[in-house]
């Protein structure tokens, strides 16, 4: 099992919808959590940081933990076409490094 | 600050080369992370390090690979000798406090091994 999964994708949402990408990791006293976005030959930039479990809202973005079942989520109101990006997940625990995902490809058709 | 800065941005070398990539972290950020990007494996952590000191590197390939952090403004990626399966992007971030904290990425430098 890996330590994070996400789902390869494309994940294909028309404009205006909202995208929703998925993430579980297994280390159950993980504590960090991050979703990067990554377009096509750049780096990834960090989006949004998480650490206790529920919702946290930053703009058209919305990031969802649930410790108990394990799984972090990043919600995507009103999806445009320049969020057509990977999205990574990674999750880290104290003093340990972080682990990431290896990315979910969103694309927003027009 | 200008962020986390790589060089090169690309790099075409032939196979059995050795190879140095490089990083400057941002200013006043006390760790520094290597990773590799490949379509297969996706982003792995090579090595990093915490007020230049290696703490990490259990990511590392094998001994072909090594990474010295002489300073806090300077780290080098070395591949000795270079193959063909080596080709990925690597990417240096930094960031401050812990290890799991945001971290900044650099733009990364394409590595072809031919």
């Amino acid at each position: 099992q890996k330590e994070v999964e996400q789902n390869s994708g494309p994940l294909s949402v028309p404009e205006g919808a909202i995208a929703s990408l998925n993430c579980t990791y297994s280390d159950r006293g993980s504590q960090s959590f991050f979703w990067y976005r990554q377009y096509s030959g750049k780096s990834p930039e960090l989006i949004m940081s998480i650490y206790s479990n529920g919702d946290k809202e930053d703009g058209r973005f919305t990031a969802q933990l649930n410790k108990a079942s394990q799984y972090v989520s990043l919600l995507i109101r009103d999806s445009q076409p320049s969020d057509s990006a990977t999205y990574l997940c990674a999750v880290g625990r104290g003093y340990q490094k972080v682990t990431f995902g290896t990315g979910t490809k969103l694309q927003v058709i027009p | 600050d200008a962020g986390v800065i790589q060089s090169p941005r690309h790099e075409v070398t032939e196979m059995g080369q050795e190879v140095t990539l490089r990083c400057k972290p941002i200013s006043g950020h006390d760790y520094l992370f290597w990773y590799r990007q490949t379509m297969m494996r996706g982003l792995e952590l090579l090595i990093y390090f915490n007020n230049n000191v290696p703490i990490d590197d259990s990511g590392m390939p094998e001994d072909r690979f090594s990474a010295k952090m002489p300073n806090a403004s300077f780290s080098t990626l070395k591949i000795q000798p270079s193959e063909p399966r080596d080709s990925a992007v690597y990417f240096c971030a930094s960031s401050f406090g812990t290890p799991n904290t945001e971290a900044f990425f650099g733009q990364g430098t394409r590595l072809t091994v031919v």
